[in-house]
């Protein structure tokens, strides 16, 4: 079965500071694995996938992720934190089962950006 | 259009109520999901319908019966909820080619009294 760890359910960061979000995850089959975020009351918008190919992966508004098979992780970094950045990110990992996703998220990371 | 839509935005209804959320999109996405997702916990999937057919249902109670019409539409349907199923309700979508990034709604809060 798969899984993903969120380590730190509350990140706090200054303004323009780097962003370290960690997850770490489990499968049995090559994973697909995803960041997502979430603002308050809205659903939630995809920041970046990773599925085959090259292991570093840019995403939206600034956030890049880095598969490491060997440490089976997935942490999500952005160089310098903006306000517009607080917000909710869940790491999930997905099997893809004959023409849709089941998909299982991390317990979530609340980012507060600190001025 | 990558949008998915989801009405009402909230909804209050009292334990011996029927209603109805809807989902839609029109992306040509086959694969359509409901999420219930409590305060500051992840969302739980509940239901995923594939080619409008009912391929997951995660033993949800039957207070909550889903429904395909079509490709686009996904419906929940409530009754007799309890006070515990207040939350907010998310629908997603996802196609059947590539690598299946699902494309969430804004979600409808629902409080249940």
């Amino acid at each position: 079965a798969q899984s993903v760890t969120q380590l730190g359910s509350h990140v706090s960061v200054s303004e323009g500071a780097l962003v370290l979000l960690r997850c770490n995850y489990s499968s049995s089959v090559p994973p697909y694995l995803f960041w997502y975020v979430q603002y308050p009351n809205q659903g939630l918008q995809l920041l970046l996938k990773y599925t085959t190919g090259a292991t570093l992966v840019k995403g939206i508004n600034g956030f890049e992720a880095e598969f490491k098979k060997s440490e089976t992780s997935f942490h999500l970094t952005k160089p310098s934190a903006h306000m517009s950045d607080a917000a909710e990110y869940f790491c999930a990992v997905s099997e893809v089962q004959g023409g849709y996703q089941k998909v299982t998220f991390g317990i979530g990371t609340k980012l507060q950006v600190i001025p | 259009d990558t949008e998915v839509t989801q009405t009402p935005k909230h909804l209050v209804m009292g334990m011996t109520n029927k209603k109805s959320l809807k989902c839609e999109q029109h992306m040509g996405h086959r694969a359509m999901y409901w999420y219930k997702q409590k305060a500051k916990k992840p969302p739980e999937l509940m239901f995923v319908y594939s080619y409008e057919k009912l391929s997951i249902n995660e033993s949800v109670p039957s207070r909550f019966s889903p429904e395909c019409p079509n490709s686009s539409l996904l419906n929940l349907h409530l009754h007799a909820l309890q006070p515990e199923d207040s939350a907010l309700y998310l629908c997603a979508s996802s196609n059947d080619r590539g690598f299946y990034e699902q494309y969430f709604g804004p979600g409808t809060r629902l409080t249940v009294t």
